[in-house]
């Protein structure tokens, strides 16, 4: 069974840009979540898609944006990027099941010049 | 969502067991407590998950006193390989958006240095 996908590993970017970041959940989970890692901080929560709808929204502005295709697969954005941006940005799934583990990608590494 | 409180980080030597313990004093109670490892630029990967007393299973321990106001994670015989940092996390799963996983709140978590 393959496990959770990002694609890309790694990107530069420049200040001002924007970033859509992918990533394919395990066959069959229907939520997917999105956690921002950065050395200072930790791991953040974004936000928690489930059957397209986002569920839950973590403390974050608006330039962080995400959304959920109907075969789960989920992308964020983030437009007009801050050198501060740059982070270990992470993304998993879990079955459609209560009290159930969440599987994490090895995550894309986001770094903004 | 209950905050956590772990030490920041613990050394060992090869062979011993390691028990991590976490303070979760606003648990609520629909809270479950599960335990992430994780390695350097790799996402955190699922250890073990618990509601009370106590949860085995082929990598680890969790044991829950009766008030679950702290938990307590036990690594047996550790390795180099087990070198990592261990999250706690206490939160509910959203029974009530018919299961789906909750948002996960990590703490800055304990830094484990396994030495031969």
């Amino acid at each position: 069974k393959a496990g959770v996908t990002q694609t890309p590993r790694y990107l530069i970017k420049t200040r001002g840009q924007q970033v859509t970041l992918s990533c394919s959940p395990i066959s069959g989970h229907r939520s997917v979540s999105w956690y921002q890692q950065t050395p200072g901080q930790g791991l953040q929560f974004l936000f928690e898609y489930f059957s397209e709808t986002q569920r839950n929204k973590g403390n974050f502005p608006g330039r962080f944006s995400g959304r959920q295709f109907s075969n789960s697969r989920s992308e964020m954005n983030v437009s007009t990027l801050e050198l501060g941006d740059s982070a270990l940005y992470l993304c998993a799934s879990s079955p459609s099941t209560v009290n159930t583990e969440a599987f994490f990608g090895q995550g894309t590494r986001l770094t903004v010049v | 969502l209950a905050k956590t409180t772990q030490p920041i980080s613990m050394d060992s030597y090869e062979g011993q067991e390691v028990n991590i313990t976490c303070s979760h004093n606003n648990i609520a109670t629909n809270d479950y407590i599960t335990w992430y490892q994780q390695f350097p630029s790799q996402g955190p990967r699922f250890i073990i998950q618990g509601y009370k007393t106590k949860v085995t299973n082929e990598v680890a321990s969790l044991f829950i006193p009766a008030d679950r106001k702290s938990s307590t994670l036990s690594l047996p015989r550790v390795s180099l390989s087990d070198t990592a940092v261990y999250y706690c996390l206490v939160g509910g799963m959203s029974r009530d958006y018919g299961g789906s996983q909750g948002n996960l709140i990590f703490g800055k978590g304990t830094k484990l240095s396994v030495k031969p």
